[in-house]
């Protein structure tokens, strides 16, 4: 079993609407939750951390966080066409040393 | 300007040729790390250092070397290249423990092995 786990996609939404990016880990003892974004040949860029049960908001993107389902997520509201690449769950051990990645999402806006 | 760079970007070598893949940051981060990436199998960790003279392995750490002497530069060698180890290389710094910090990547390492 992966430790992180992404659908790989692609997923495809319409501009305008809620893109739904989702990451699952096996570590219980996880403490901190990141979504990374990479643009085609660039290197990742951080979106957004959650570490507490519950929701983070930050401008366009929510981060939803259930430790008891070991499960991440990532919304993006009013989805743009910028918004198109690759997104990339990772999850940091007990200890936060290291940084496990999942494979990543490819997302796709239509214009 | 707030940077991790890492050198050459681009390599191609062939198999047992030692080679040295450079990484400097100058925001005076704490931690620095290697990643490879590859289709379908994603980011992996290779080292990892928290500080000087501290490293320690990541989760793919067979046929690499990391070097700590000085807090800006995290060096990654090969001593011997073998063609699993083609792939696309990124160097990364935070200010300390991935926990709730930024890590900040460097543009990637194209290395091909023969």
């Amino acid at each position: 079993q992966k430790e992180v786990e992404q659908n790989s996609g692609p997923l495809s939404v319409p501009e305008g609407a809620i893109a739904s990016l989702n990451c699952t880990y096996s570590d219980r003892g996880s403490q901190s939750f990141f979504w990374y974004r990479q643009y085609s040949g660039k290197s990742p860029e951080l979106i957004m951390f959650i570490y507490s049960n519950g929701d983070k908001e930050d401008g366009r993107f929510t981060a939803q966080l259930n430790k008891a389902s070991q499960y991440v997520s990532l919304l993006i509201r009013d989805s743009q066409p910028s918004d198109s690449a690759t997104y990339l769950c990772a999850v940091s051990n007990f200890g936060n040393e290291k940084l496990t990645f999942g494979t990543g999402t490819r997302l796709t806006i239509i214009p | 300007e707030a940077q991790v760079t890492q050198n050459p970007r681009y390599l191609i070598t062939v198999t047992g040729k030692k080679l040295t893949v450079t990484c400097s940051q100058n925001m005076n981060h704490e931690y620095m790390s290697w990643y490879r990436q590859d289709p379908g199998l994603g980011l992996r960790q290779i080292y990892y250092s928290m500080n000087v003279e501290v490293t320690d392995k990541g989760d793919v750490p067979e046929g690499y070397k990391v070097s700590r002497k000085e807090k800006r530069n995290f060096p990654l060698i090969l001593e011997s290249p073998s063609p699993n180890q083609t792939s696309l290389y990124f160097c990364a710094s935070s200010r300390a423990r991935v926990g709730g910090n930024e890590q900040f990547f460097g543009p990637g390492t194209r290395l091909t092995v023969l």
